[in-house]
């Protein structure tokens, strides 16, 4: 099995910086994705290739990865941005996918 | 534009079989470089990973769950079928289909396949 480790919650007051990372043996080798999903709603994709942007997503969330870690950056976090973020990958051979734990974003 | 919408029952018994059936548009599963992915979340829990199909017929399973789940896709309909077996109470819990697309293409194939296109889910509850 394979997988993908995140902290459970992270909190911030609204304007600060806000970073949640993800953990993984094989990201170094392998594209991380991360996902927003807000209370009730279906997750929307907010980077992918470790840090692209899919259009109409905010210049505020950016993606990184280093090594085995991966983290997703909202600079300027805004009480809009409270939700649970998972990140997404695969495994080294590529036929494993896994989303990460999840983390709770708290913006207050 | 593209879109998905999952339908099924939202009350089955324990040990019968659960199907959902995700209907889309504005794409073709017969296209190269297309997936459909089927997630699910139990109440309060994180997202789970079950299955993908891809445009050339070749699928791929969630290993922990690989002994009861089915996928099979039907293009004419625009459809992509999950079924799942001997339904458990915890296996309650919203049921997400997602257009999957891959980052890239390389000499030994796709790479990178992820969802970018879900839709709104259906939530599936097991009690007798």
């Amino acid at each position: 099995s394979y997988e993908l480790t995140q902290p459970p919650s992270v909190s911030v007051s609204p304007g600060q910086t806000a970073r949640i990372t993800c953990s993984g043996d094989a990201l170094p080798e392998k594209y991380v994705y991360w996902y927003q999903q807000k209370s009730g709603q279906a997750p929307v994709l907010v980077t992918y290739d470790d840090k692209k942007r899919p259009s109409g997503i905010p210049e505020r969330f950016f993606g990184s990865s280093s090594g085995t870690m991966a983290t997703l950056t909202i600079s300027g976090a805004q009480v809009e941005d409270e939700a649970d973020y998972y990140c997404y990958s695969t495994d080294s051979d590529g036929d494993l996918w896994v989303f990460g734990g999840g983390t709770k974003l708290t913006v207050l | 534009q593209i879109t998905l919408k999952e339908s099924g029952p939202t009350l089955v018994k324990p040990t019968e079989t659960l199907m959902l059936t995700c209907t889309f548009s504005g794409f073709s599963l017969n296209t190269s470089g297309v997936g459909v992915g089927w997630i699910r979340q139990p109440p309060g829990k994180a997202l789970e990973w079950l299955a993908l199909i891809f445009w050339d017929g070749d699928k791929r399973y969630s290993p922990s769950l690989k002994n009861r789940l089915t996928v099979t896709k039907d293009t004419s309909k625009n459809q992509v079928v999950l079924t799942m077996t001997n339904m458990d109470p915890v296996d309650t819990a919203t049921f997400y289909c997602a257009h999957s697309r891959p980052s890239g293409y390389i000499s030994t194939g796709y790479y990178g396949w992820h969802f970018d296109f879900w839709g709104r889910g259906t939530p599936v509850s097991v009690s007798s």
